[in-house]
């Protein structure tokens, strides 16, 4: 099945950072999320990004399905963004999203 | 997109008991799904719900331990059977719309075993 790989594992970083997450994936796929989880579990959806570039506020990201990689963008960071970071692949043909090993974030004010 | 309902939102159950998780979406969906997040892990996937016909299980997965139903299109159970601590994770039901595959997720449920 696909593997999908995240980094970095861990990322600490001072408020008003600007950090890149990546998303490598070892096969073709039909789409790709990004997720934020949040201390309470809860996952939000941040971007359905299955090629290009999109953003959202301080937030972009940009996939290229080609080279089988993605990256968020976050910019001036803020405590608020602490949380765990996932992106989910969608597996061609069977609507089923495989889960990357995440990236736990801590922003320090 | 798809507003997704779980409950319990949280439990805490004793081992060797059985645990019922309910889904409500709030519109018709094409799949419905449920993850497993096991503590400081990803969400690993657990079945497909099918609408009215038995589920789909992942590698490692199994009927007897995790029933699950989807008896319309809009609601479905997982249930965590005869339960040990190893249990304890976070399930997760997901659904996607079919307008496009964007995955949307309940709030979770946070199961404890002791």
């Amino acid at each position: 099945g696909i593997q999908v790989e995240q980094s970095p594992p861990d990322l600490i970083l001072q408020e008003g950072a600007n950090s890149t997450l990546r998303c490598n994936f070892s096969d073709s796929v039909n789409n790709l999320q990004w997720f934020h989880q949040n201390p309470w579990g809860q996952l939000i959806n941040l971007f359905y990004i299955p090629s290009g570039t999109k953003q959202n506020g301080r937030l972009s990201a940009t996939t290229v399905a080609t080279e089988r990689y993605s990256l968020l963008y976050i910019s001036s960071s803020q405590t608020t963004d602490s949380g765990v970071y996932f992106c989910a692949v969608e597996e061609a043909g069977t609507y089923k999203y495989i889960f990357g090993t995440g990236t736990r974030l801590k922003v320090l004010a | 997109s798809a507003v997704i309902s779980q409950k319990p939102s949280r439990d805490i159950c004793q081992r060797g008991t059985s645990l019922t998780i309910q889904c409500q979406v709030d519109s018709q969906v094409t799949m419905m799904f449920w993850y497993r997040q096991q503590p400081g892990q990803s969400l690993t996937l657990i079945a497909t719900a099918n609408q009215g016909s038995e589920a789909t299980y992942e590698s490692g997965f199994v009927i007897d331990k995790f029933p699950i139903s989807r008896p319309n299109l809009t609601f479905s159970t997982l249930t965590v059977s005869n339960m040990s601590p190893e249990d304890s994770s976070i399930y997760l039901c997901s659904a996607i719309s079919g307008l496009n595959t964007e995955a949307f997720f309940g709030q979770g449920t946070r199961l404890t075993v002791v």
